[in-house]
C-alpha cells in the first residue's frame, strides 16, 4: 500500500512568487490536513480537507489556500511569498476512524 | 484552549535501555486522541502510537508504549530497549474528537539521542 506522497520534495522560490505543493493521500483516505513546520513556531496547522471541502482552517493569512480534488489529492498554494514562509510543509492523510494520521515526507520550501 | 507541553528539549539514553519522554496536555474536551510521532533528520513524521481518551488500557505498539494518566493529563511515551535508530525528534500531539476534525496540536518536541 503506497504511503502519502508529497511533491516536490524541495523548492526554492523568490520573494513575491507563488508556489503550489501537492499531496496524494493513502488510497481510500478522504481527509487530508496540512502543517507548516519552522524552527521558531514548531508545527502549526494550516487547513484540513475532507471530500473536497475545507473542514477546518488554522490561523494563517489568506495568502495560504488549498483545495482537494475528487480523487482526494490535495494542493496548497502560497501566493506573494515572504521570507518567513520558508518552512517544511507536511501533509497528513487520515484513516477513516481518525485514530491514525500518516504524514508524507514533506516539501521543504526556501524563499530567497 | 488546547495545549501540548513537552518539557524535555533533549534527552540522552544508553543503547538497550528504556527511556520515557514526557507529554502533558490541556483540553476542556472529554473526547480526544493523543498521538506520538518520530521525526528523523530526513523530516518525515512517522506515526508511532495512538491513545483515545476513553481507552482504558494503555496503548502499546512493539517497543513503544504510552503511559496514559488521564487525571494528571499526561501521555508519556516509553521506548523500551533503545536502538541507535531511535535517535530523532519526538512529538506529542492531540486531536479533539468533537467536530470530527483532523486538526492536530503539537508540542515543541523532544530530541532523543541514543548512545552506543
Amino acid at each position: 500500500k503506497a504511503g502519502v506522497t508529497q511533491t516536490p520534495r524541495y523548492l526554492i522560490k523568490t520573494r513575491g512568487q507563488q508556489v503550489t505543493l501537492s499531496c496524494s493521500p493513502i488510497s481510500g483516505h478522504r481527509s487530508v490536513s496540512w502543517y507548516q513546520q519552522t524552527p521558531g513556531q514548531g508545527l502549526q496547522f494550516l487547513f484540513e480537507y475532507f471530500s473536497e471541502t475545507q473542514r477546518n482552517k488554522g490561523n494563517f493569512p489568506g495568502r495560504f489556500s488549498g483545495r482537494q480534488f475528487s480523487n482526494s489529492r490535495s494542493e496548497m498554494n502560497v501566493s506573494t511569498l515572504e521570507l518567513g514562509d520558508s518552512a517544511l510543509y507536511l501533509c497528513a492523510s487520515w484513516s477513516g476512524r481518525n485514530t491514525e494520521a500518516f504524514f508524507g515526507q514533506g516539501t521543504r520550501l526556501t524563499v530567497v | 484552549a488546547q495545549k501540548i507541553t513537552q518539557t524535555q528539549p533533549g534527552m540522552f539514553v544508553q543503547e538497550k535501555e528504556a527511556v520515557t519522554l514526557d507529554c502533558t496536555y490541556d483540553t476542556s474536551d472529554q473526547s480526544y486522541g493523543l498521538f506520538w510521532y518520530k521525526q528523523p533528520s530526513s523530516g518525515e513524521m512517522i506515526f508511532l502510537i495512538y491513545q483515545g481518551s476513553y481507552d482504558e488500557q494503555n496503548a502499546t505498539e512493539g517497543r513503544y508504549s504510552l503511559n496514559f494518566q488521564k487525571a494528571r493529563k499526561s501521555a508519556n511515551l516509553v521506548i523500551s530497549a533503545s536502538q541507535l535508530g531511535d535517535s530523532a525528534m519526538y512529538f506529542c500531539a492531540m486531536r479533539e474528537r468533537s467536530g470530527n476534525t483532523g486538526k492536530l496540536i503539537f508540542g515543541q518536541g523532544t530530541t532523543l539521542q541514543v548512545k552506543p
